[in-house]
């Protein structure tokens, strides 16, 4: 059981590059969010989505879009990469049923140049 | 959700009961109280979880006061292995279209 995987692991752009972050889950989870984490400080919400076909804003979205491919997958894509991007983004999912936790990917470490 | 009020940082040591407490003067009737830790490069994993009086698991123990106005994150005879940052979240995830917004945390850090 893989729980919830995020590809890549790393990845470096140039400026005004941009790129897709992937995250997949298998436990057949509703909702699912993404989280940027800048060094040293707490997890900021940059979108969720609460169920497939439904994407919402959290708190910082600008620079980003999301797509619910399906109910597995909820991609973030950056259009165009600025160094104020540079982060660990964490992808998570809950199930929906009542009280459940979170559960988070191992993150993808982005260096914006 | 709730807004949450945690110690920035807590130094303890080996061998100690570490006591973390959580503020959140507007919980709702319907919110739960959520601990994650966060070791450094990964994500952030669930601990515990109440609603009302204490909860304990093999981890940690959870305290919440008959108002549930804040609650208090016990862990028994903490190790090194137990330096990490704990959040607290108040709310009820499985809600609709609910957000789920992480505060600073507390930064625990253990020395031998």
């Amino acid at each position: 059981n893989a729980g919830v995987t995020q590809t890549p692991k790393f990845q470096v752009l140039k400026t005004g590059q941009s790129m897709t972050l992937q995250c997949a889950q298998d436990m057949n989870h509703n909702s699912m969010y993404w989280y940027r984490q800048d060094p040293g400080m707490g997890l900021r919400l940059i979108y969720y989505s609460a169920s497939e076909g439904t994407t919402d804003k959290g708190e910082v979205p600008n620079g980003y879009n999301v797509s619910r491919l399906n109910k597995r997958e909820f991609s973030l894509r950056l259009e165009s990469a600025a160094p104020s991007q540079t982060s660990v983004y964490f992808c998570a999912s809950v199930s929906g049923t009542v009280h459940s936790p979170l559960h988070f990917g191992n993150g993808t470490r982005l260096t914006v140049t | 959700l709730a807004k949450t009020t945690q110690p920035i940082s807590m130094d303890s040591y080996e061998g100690q009961e570490v006591n973390i407490t959580c503020s959140h003067n507007n919980i709702a009737t319907n919110d739960y109280i959520t601990w994650y830790q966060q070791f450094p490069s990964q994500g952030p994993r669930f601990i515990i979880q109440g609603y009302k009086t204490k909860v304990t698991n093999e981890v940690a123990s959870l305290f919440i006061p008959a108002d549930r106005k804040s609650s208090t994150l016990s862990l028994p005879r903490v190790s090194l292995s137990d330096t990490a940052v704990y959040y607290c979240l108040v709310g009820a995830p499985e809600s609709s279209a609910s957000k789920i917004i992480f505060g600073s945390g507390t930064r625990l850090s253990i020395r031998p």
